[in-house]
């Protein structure tokens, strides 16, 4: 099975902290996306990569950056946290989008 | 745009009922469509999918038929369990987009 590991589980962050969540997968996948999910609105992507050093701008990117430079792995950069971005952000990969997406557990931040 | 409309929740059902969540979307073109099942503190994964009118996707005991005349995919189960306890989301993707786009969850509480 593929796997997808996000570094922390839980964070809690100063304002204005620079802030890297990272998250790699061991299964090759080209894939790989950032979400964040808040209640009520369910998942809003950030930023996605279809290859190494590849990016796009998902529906909500400002505030956020990325780095992907190896294929396994995909890091989510908070250049200045704010305590509007305190949420539970969400790693996945996929082969393909009709193959679905594996997830990982997901990491808990609060901004303070 | 592209989009999904998920019922409201929470549902709450008694174990051995039986479950609809409602789903409707709007796409420009034609979609593929996904269910999603998130278990408390984990991260999603992909519960069933189905990727033509009058496909019917099955996981689990859950089913769901896309509906091109109605632009439906309700999620159905016969007898939920309470292990079944969890937020589903339904998402899409159109075309050779890489994205999937999610409605905003429905938490489904089963009680004994």
């Amino acid at each position: 099975d593929v796997k997808v590991t996000q570094s922390s589980r839980y964070l809690v962050k100063r304002t204005g902290e620079k802030v890297f969540l990272e998250c790699v997968q061991d299964m090759d996948h080209e894939n790989m996306f950032w979400y964040r999910q808040d209640p009520g609105l369910g998942l809003r992507l950030i930023y996605f990569s279809y290859d190494v050093k590849m990016k796009e701008k998902g529906d909500i990117p400002e505030g956020y950056s990325v780095s992907r430079e190896k294929k396994e792995r995909f890091s989510l950069i908070l250049e200045s946290a704010s305590t509007n971005q305190t949420s539970m952000y969400l790693c996945a990969s996929s082969l393909t989008v009709e193959s679905g997406y594996t997830f990982g557990s997901g990491t808990r931040l609060t901004v303070v | 745009g592209n989009s999904v409309t998920q019922m409201e929740g929470p549902v709450t059902l008694s174990e051995e009922a039986f479950l609809t969540i409602n789903c409707t979307y709007t796409a420009t073109g034609y979609p593929s469509l996904f269910w999603y099942v998130q278990y408390p503190g984990e991260g999603l994964q992909l519960l069933l999918k189905a990727t033509k009118a009058d496909d019917k996707g099955s996981n689990k005991g859950f089913e769901a038929t896309y509906r091109k005349e109605t632009t439906s995919f309700h999620l159905e189960k016969g007898s939920v369990q309470v292990s079944d306890s969890a937020v589903y989301f339904c998402a899409l993707t159109v075309g050779s987009s890489y994205k999937l786009i999610f409605g905003s969850g429905t938490r489904l509480l089963v009680r004994p």
